[in-house]
């Protein structure tokens, strides 16, 4: 079946450090990507997707780049702030399998320090 | 963005009681509403999934007659967990969306506490 493999957390960062959180899936038919935020206490945000291979997500200067090659699709951003601190949720949709069910991975929970 | 709303955010009950989670979307009409539940530390678990007007599909392992599902409206679902155990603590989150295809916008969750 699909699953979807990010990172342990935690991970802490000082301000202005660059971020990479690691995601990687498996899936049977053609997936996409997303990864969701989730600030304390809050719900689970979209914060960018991609559709197809090769596509680049990108939303409030992060971005992860759809690559099927490697079966990837990892999180970067190149000067975190405290206000990213947040649980990062990397998932996929395969609708492929006839289904439109989102598969997540287990979160990864970002502190960024000043 | 669209609006997800659950209530209550926080319940602790008795164990054997029946307690019931409700999902609105307050800014759009949601065809389809699912419902995850997420133990700590670990990835959220879909439960089933709801269309207005039609029963839920539940996803394997989920008991069906604990976990009961109402989708009455295009703004509101609930799940009720009834005769609940410690075992149903959990968080459980619900999400919301025009059509399955669509993006999916989630709640902020409700935190069951069986004692």
């Amino acid at each position: 079946g699909d699953s979807v493999t990010q990172m342990e957390g935690p991970v802490t960062l000082s301000e202005e450090a660059f971020l990479t959180i690691n995601c990687t899936y498996t899936a049977t038919g053609y997936p996409s990507l997303f990864w969701y935020v989730q600030y304390p206490g809050e719900g689970l945000q979209l914060l960018l997707k991609a559709t197809k291979a090769d596509d680049k997500g990108s939303n409030k200067g992060f971005e992860a780049t759809y690559r099927k090659e490697t079966t990837s699709f990892h999180l970067e951003k190149g000067s975190v702030q405290v206000s990213d601190s947040a649980v990062y949720f990397c998932a996929l949709r395969d609708s492929g399998a006839g289904s439109y069910q989102l598969t997540f991975g287990k979160g990864t929970k970002l502190s960024v320090i000043p | 963005g669209a609006v997800v709303s659950q209530h209550p955010s926080r319940v602790i009950c008795k164990s054997g009681t029946s307690v019931k989670i409700e999902c609105r979307s307050l800014d759009f009409q949601a065809t389809t509403m699912f419902w995850y539940r997420q133990f700590p530390k670990q990835s959220l678990m879909l439960m089933a999934t709801s269309n207005e007007g039609s029963k839920a599909t539940y996803e394997q392992g989920v008991e069906k007659d604990k976990f009961l599902i109402n989708h009455a409206s295009l703004t509101l679902s609930t799940l009720t967990v009834t005769s609940a155990h410690p075992e149903d603590s959990s968080f459980y989150i619900c999400s919301a969306t025009s059509s399955p295809q669509e993006t999916q916008y989630f709640g902020p969750g409700t935190r069951l506490l069986v004692l």
